[in-house]
């Protein structure tokens, strides 16, 4: 069985740190998608990495697939209060269907003003 | 609509009910995916269909669970004989196949007494 383990688990700052969070596995993935999930919504995708060693950047965040494509990460910089949220990895199974993305437990963010 | 639509968005049932939950995917998207998640839990695949048939059910957790598209756009979710083990937010989410990026509804939320 596949596992996506996020870390860490909980996590709260004040508005203007810096952060990261990360997605590990044992598991190759062909690729690996992170999510933004609010109370009572469901997740909304933020970006997809393919490539090992890709790095994609959105506004102040900044998402890394590592060169195994076991694992990655999100870095945020400059944290404001909208960031809050559950964040989740997920990663398709290597040559397997596409309906089975697989989702790590995901790592609850709090900023404060 | 223009999103994934859900319905009911929340249902209270009592154990040994029968449940149907409903989704009404994105206009146009032939893939369509169901999720449950559990209180601090990321997303659990159920089950993916790809136009009208189930293209990988391998996470439906029983023969109590059961998932049709008939017409190949609205997706039913049955759950037999409820226990309430199967009390969480159940997720559906649409997409193409080509571009691997899903959209989720806004779950129904289940409650077994």
């Amino acid at each position: 069985t596949q596992l996506l383990e996020q870390s860490p688990q909980f996590l709260s700052i004040q508005e203007g740190e810096n952060l990261t969070v990360y997605c590990n596995s044992s598991s190759v993935f062909s690729s690996l998608q992170w999510y933004r999930q609010e109370p009572g919504e469901g997740p909304v995708l933020l970006v997809t990495v393919v490539t090992g060693g890709e790095v994609k950047k959105l506004k102040r965040l900044t998402f890394q697939f590592g060169d195994a494509r076991k694992d990655s990460s999100l870095h945020i910089t400059a944290a404001q209060p909208g960031d809050t949220g559950l964040y989740l990895c997920a990663g398709m199974n290597y040559g397997g269907s596409q309906g089975n993305l697989i989702f790590g437990k995901g790592t609850k963010l709090s900023v404060k003003p | 609509g223009a999103g994934v639509s859900q319905t009911p968005s929340n249902k209270v049932t009592e154990k040994g009910k029968y449940v149907e939950l409903r989704c009404d995917p994105i206009s146009g998207h032939t893939a369509l995916y169901w999720y449950r998640q559990s209180l601090g839990q990321g997303p659990e695949f159920l089950i993916y269909f790809q136009g009208t048939g189930a293209a990988d059910d391998s996470g439906l957790p029983n023969d109590r669970f059961f998932a049709v598209r008939p017409e190949g756009s609205v997706s039913t979710l049955k759950i037999q004989r409820t226990e309430r083990g199967d009390s969480a937010v159940y997720l559906c989410a649409s997409g193409l196949m080509n571009t691997g990026e899903l959209f989720f509804g806004e779950g129904s939320r289940l409650t077994v007494l």
